[in-house]
C-alpha cells in the first residue's frame, strides 16, 4: 500500500536531549514537509524539501533540524534548543507537478517532555 | 503575510446540512484546500479550489470567491462520523507548494 509512515507514534523527550522523528513515503513524491500542531492553533510549517539533498526553513524552524538524503525519507530532529517541544508532529508529502499539488499526511508523532 | 479565519466550533444534527466558512487575507494566492481531521489522526484531503465557483467532488464540494477572500465547505446529510475538525489551508504563491492553515472548525454532529 502506498502511503506515508511516521514513527514512533508516541515519543518522550528528557531535558537536554535530541530526539529524531521518522517519516518515510513510498508515493514517489518529490516534496516533503514537517508541521507542528498545537491545541487551538493551525498546523505550522517547520521545514520542507522539494528535492533530495535540499531543504528550506518554514515558519518555525528554530530548534529543529532535518535531512533529505533519500527521496523516500525526511527525518526531523527536535534539538535541546527547542524549549517547548510538546506537540503533535505531522509529516506530509506531495508531487511537484505543474499547478496545485495535494499534500498527503502521515498519522503523526505525539512528542511529550518528561 | 497570511491570515485565515474559521469559526472555532459548530454543532449540527444528524441528517442536516451545514456550511463551514473560511475567510483569508493573503499577499499571494495559488489556491485553497480543505482537509478533515479526526482527533489524534492525520488530516485527510477533501477538496480544493483554484478558480472561483463550486468545485464538486463526490460528497465533499467546496466554493471559492477570490475577490471576497472567502471559501466554504457544504456538508449534506450529516452523519455521526462527520464529527471532526475541518481545516482550511491557503496555498502560498512563491513556490514550494507551501500551505498556511487556519485553526480549524470543530464540527460536532448530534443525534
Amino acid at each position: 500500500d502506498g502511503g506515508i509512515t511516521q514513527s514512533p507514534k508516541y515519543l518522550f523527550r528528557k531535558e537536554g536531549q535530541n530526539v529524531t522523528l521518522s517519516c518515510e513515503q513510498n508515493l514517489n513524491h518529490d516534496a516533503m514537509y514537517w508541521y507542528r500542531q498545537d491545541p487551538g492553533q493551525g498546523l505550522r510549517l517547520i521545514y520542507y524539501s522539494q528535492i533530495v539533498n535540499d531543504f528550506q526553513k518554514g515558519d518555525i524552524a528554530e530548534g529543529y533540524s532535518v535531512s533529505r538524503e533519500k527521496k523516500e525519507s525526511f527525518p526531523l530532529t527536535v534539538t535541546s534548543a527547542q524549549k517547548n517541544p510538546t506537540a503533535f508532529y505531522l509529516c506530509a508529502s506531495s508531487p511537484m507537478e505543474g499547478g496545485l499539488n495535494i499534500q498527503y499526511f502521515g498519522a503523526g508523532t505525539r512528542l511529550s517532555v518528561l | 503575510g497570511q491570515n485565515i479565519d474559521q469559526p472555532t466550533e459548530m454543532t449540527a444534527t444528524e441528517g442536516a446540512i451545514v456550511q463551514i466558512n473560511c475567510t483569508y487575507q493573503t499577499s499571494g494566492f495559488n489556491g485553497l484546500f480543505w482537509y478533515q481531521q479526526h482527533a489524534g489522526e492525520a488530516p485527510t484531503f477533501l477538496s480544493y479550489n483554484v478558480l472561483d465557483g463550486l468545485e464538486e467532488k463526490g460528497r465533499f464540494s467546496s466554493f471559492l470567491s477570490r475577490s471576497k477572500g472567502y471559501s466554504y465547505l457544504p456538508l449534506k446529510e450529516l452523519q455521526m462520523k462527520d464529527s471532526a475538525s475541518y481545516l482550511c489551508a491557503v496555498s502560498r504563491a512563491g513556490g514550494g507548494n507551501k500551505l498556511t492553515f487556519g485553526t480549524g472548525t470543530q464540527l460536532k454532529v448530534e443525534l
